[in-house]
């Protein structure tokens, strides 16, 4: 069966980084974009982007341009996001996503969450 | 900055009906968004109940249906179930630098 599991909660310090897995398995992991959401605590659903594990390439949310990186690791069917010079807004809980492309785009299974916390 | 706005909150009462709407700054919401509904519940991820307009996945109850209306993209609740209380987020894409953007999110009580 898909399964999408995420990584431990983290606590960082402000100005910090946190890196984020996300472990598939049931599929064919090069046939499935994977979407990374976030949530801040009481908030909404924020897109924050993109990777494509066939060939890596990314697209990223215009607010985390500069600060997100997304990538993968084909051999542990892994993809990971990696938010850099960490702020109080970016506490959050942030979820993997499973999306295909055919005739029409869909999303279907999602990740468990990973709270990250951020204080000082 | 594109915004996509739904209702901050609806009430129904159980085996009732109610529609849930999501609109787009840009103008009236076509196919082409490709809109999603996704459901969550306290302490829980999303789960995906309608994708690309009106399209459910195996899982998703057949009571649950997504439809375009009045230049907003729709999600619409029949013969509701007290199950159903939860938060309902639509997702449009658009392409171009923002490619896929989140409505606030509708709170739908069901009393």
């Amino acid at each position: 069966q898909v399964q999408l599991v995420q990584s431990g909660a983290e606590v960082k310090k402000p100005g910090a980084s946190v890196k984020v897995s996300c472990k598939t398995s049931g599929f064919t992991f090069s046939n499935y974009y994977i979407h990374w959401v976030r949530q801040a605590p009481g908030q909404g659903l924020e897109w924050m982007g993109i990777i494509n594990p066939s060939g890596g390439s990314t697209d990223y949310s215009q607010k985390l341009q500069g600060r997100v990186t997304m990538t993968m690791d084909a051999s542990t069917t892994t993809v990971y996001v990696e938010l850099s010079s960490l702020r109080s807004e970016d506490t959050a809980v942030y979820y993997c996503a499973r999306a295909g492309w055919g005739v029409l785009p869909y999303f279907d299974y999602w990740g468990q969450g990973t709270l990250v916390a951020v204080s000082s | 900055q594109t915004v996509v706005t739904q209702e901050p909150s609806l009430t129904v009462s159980p085996g009732g009906t109610v529609t849930l709407t999501c609109g787009s700054s840009t103008g009236p919401v076509t196919s082409d968004y490709y809109p999603h509904w996704f459901q969550q519940k306290p302490g829980q991820p999303p789960t995906t109940l309608i994708y690309s307009t009106n399209n459910r996945h195996s899982w998703t109850p057949a009571r649950f249906s997504g439809s375009l209306l009045g230049g907003k993209a729709a999600l619409t609740l029949s013969g509701v179930q007290p199950e159903d209380e939860a938060d309902y987020y639509c997702l449009f894409y658009f392409g171009g630098a923002q490619p896929w953007v989140f409505g606030g999110g509708t709170k739908l009580t069901v009393l």
